[in-house]
């Protein structure tokens, strides 16, 4: 089974703050991504990648950034935290565009 | 653009039929669709490609309609595990990188 592990659950830290949100996945897939879940909102695309060193912004990169400098690790970086970016994030990967994605539990970040 | 999902919200009881439908306003290539359970990750349940074909596995089936645009996925006989938030994602191309997801439709089977 492919397995999707995100550093924590639940984060808490303050406004101004740099935060880092790790994703692992231990399948060897070329495509990782970040999404942002809010209600009635659904799952939107932050930043994803599709190869070592390689990004592409998703619908709503404004305020993130990532890094992936191995192939099972992606992370979704937030340069200045602000209150608005209090949300559940989850990251996801995928063999291909005709493949299952596979997702992580997520982390319920707040920003305080 | 995000495909629009119909209904927002179902509520149904143990052994009713229900109807989720993902519609986009681009040319389709490809639909998915996901189920996630409260404080869960979403599962992934199918994907359809491009043909107008259906699959479908236990109770829980979809078709595809390339003409109209548009996705369904048909719960038959609903159970309460079936309880969630169905997410459709969307791929206009069949080389986007990317899926674009619905908003969600929450289903609640009661006992």
């Amino acid at each position: 089974d492919v397995k999707v592990t995100q550093s924590s659950r639940y984060l808490v830290k303050r406004t101004g703050e740099k935060v880092f949100l790790e994703c692992v996945q231990d399948m060897d897939h070329e495509n990782m991504f970040w999404y942002r879940q809010d209600p009635g909102l659904g799952l939107r695309l932050i930043y994803f990648s599709y190869d070592v060193k390689m990004k592409e912004k998703g619908d709503i990169p404004e305020g993130y950034s990532v890094s992936r400098e191995k192939k099972e690790r992606f992370s979704l970086i937030l340069e200045s935290a602000s209150t608005n970016q209090t949300s559940m994030y989850l990251c996801a990967s995928r063999l291909d565009i005709n493949q299952p994605q596979h997702f992580g539990d997520g982390t319920r970040l707040s920003i305080l | 653009q995000q495909p629009v999902q119909s209904p927002q919200a179902v509520i149904l009881r143990e052994g009713e039929d229900a109807v989720i439908n993902c519609s986009s306003s681009k040319a389709l290539y490809s639909v998915h669709w996901y189920r996630q359970k409260h404080g869960e990750a979403p599962v992934f349940l199918m994907i359809l490609l491009k043909g107008g074909e259906q699959k479908g596995h236990d109770k829980i089936s979809a078709s595809f309609n390339e003409k109209k645009q548009q996705s369904s996925l048909y719960l038959t006989a609903s159970q309460l595990s079936y309880s969630g938030t169905y997410f459709c994602g969307t791929d206009p191309s069949g080389s986007a990188r990317q899926l674009t997801f619905g908003s969600g439709t929450q289903l609640t089977v009661l006992p």
